[in-house]
């Protein structure tokens, strides 16, 4: 069964990074794109960008280009995003997901969750 | 930006038809999917590729398309379809952004 196991909460101060691990497992890792995906606080969903794990192409959603980063270690299954400058509106819980196998299209399969948090 | 519209809020009685539409410019030039999210919880795809359930999810759920409208049907309501669904046209050209969500309340 598949599963994505995302790493702890994190605190951080505006103008630091924060990096997020997913770990996959149930599937073989460098076939399905992994998506981020993030929610403010009673806020909806908004996505952030793509990696394909096999050869490490990205995409990013143009509002976080320059400031978001994808990367994986294949040997290990993870995937991690990383997000650099951090403000207070960046304040979220941030999610992983991979797509339907079937049609590739949706995201049928969600990590838990990392709530990330920017406050001085 | 590409801009999706649904309704803040849907309101439906237990037994009964709830609809949340889902529309945009391009919408019907790609897939939909639609998503259910609970409070506290990651979400769940419940409907992709415009009409497809995948494995697990019950037959209540089904979706359509018309043009550049999505609907999302729960038929026969029950007390766990309280939740915000999310639609999202599966199309690079618009960043696959989401809808700006409903809130089913199950009166």
């Amino acid at each position: 069964q598949e599963q994505l196991v995302q790493s702890g909460a994190e605190v951080k101060k505006p103008g630091a990074s924060v990096k997020v691990s997913c770990q996959a497992s149930g599937y073989t890792f460098t076939t399905a794109d992994i998506n981020w995906v993030r929610q403010a606080p009673g806020q909806g969903l908004e996505w952030m960008g793509w990696m394909n794990p096999d050869n490490g192409d990205t995409g990013y959603a143009q509002k976080f280009q320059g400031r978001l980063t994808f990367t994986r270690d294949t040997s290990i299954g993870t995937a991690y995003m990383e997000l650099s400058n951090l403000r207070s509106d960046d304040t979220a819980i941030y999610y992983c997901a991979i797509p339907n196998w079937g049609s590739g299209v949706g995201l049928e399969y969600w990590g838990q969750g990392t709530l990330v948090t920017v406050s001085s | 930006s590409y801009e999706l519209t649904q309704p803040p809020s849907v309101s439906v009685s237990p037994g009964q038809t709830a609809s949340i539409t889902c529309s945009g410019e391009t919408l019907g030039e790609t897939y939909v999917s639609w998503y259910q999210q609970r409070p506290g919880q990651s979400p769940v795809l419940v409907i992709h590729q415009d009409n497809k359930r995948p494995s697990g999810i019950p037959e209540r759920f089904s979706g359509s398309i018309s043009g550049n409208t999505a609907t999302l049907t729960i038929s026969g309501t029950q007390a766990m379809d309280e939740a915000d669904y999310y639609c999202q046209p599966w199309d690079a050209r618009i960043s696959y952004v989401f809808g700006p969500g409903t809130r089913v309340t199950v009166l």
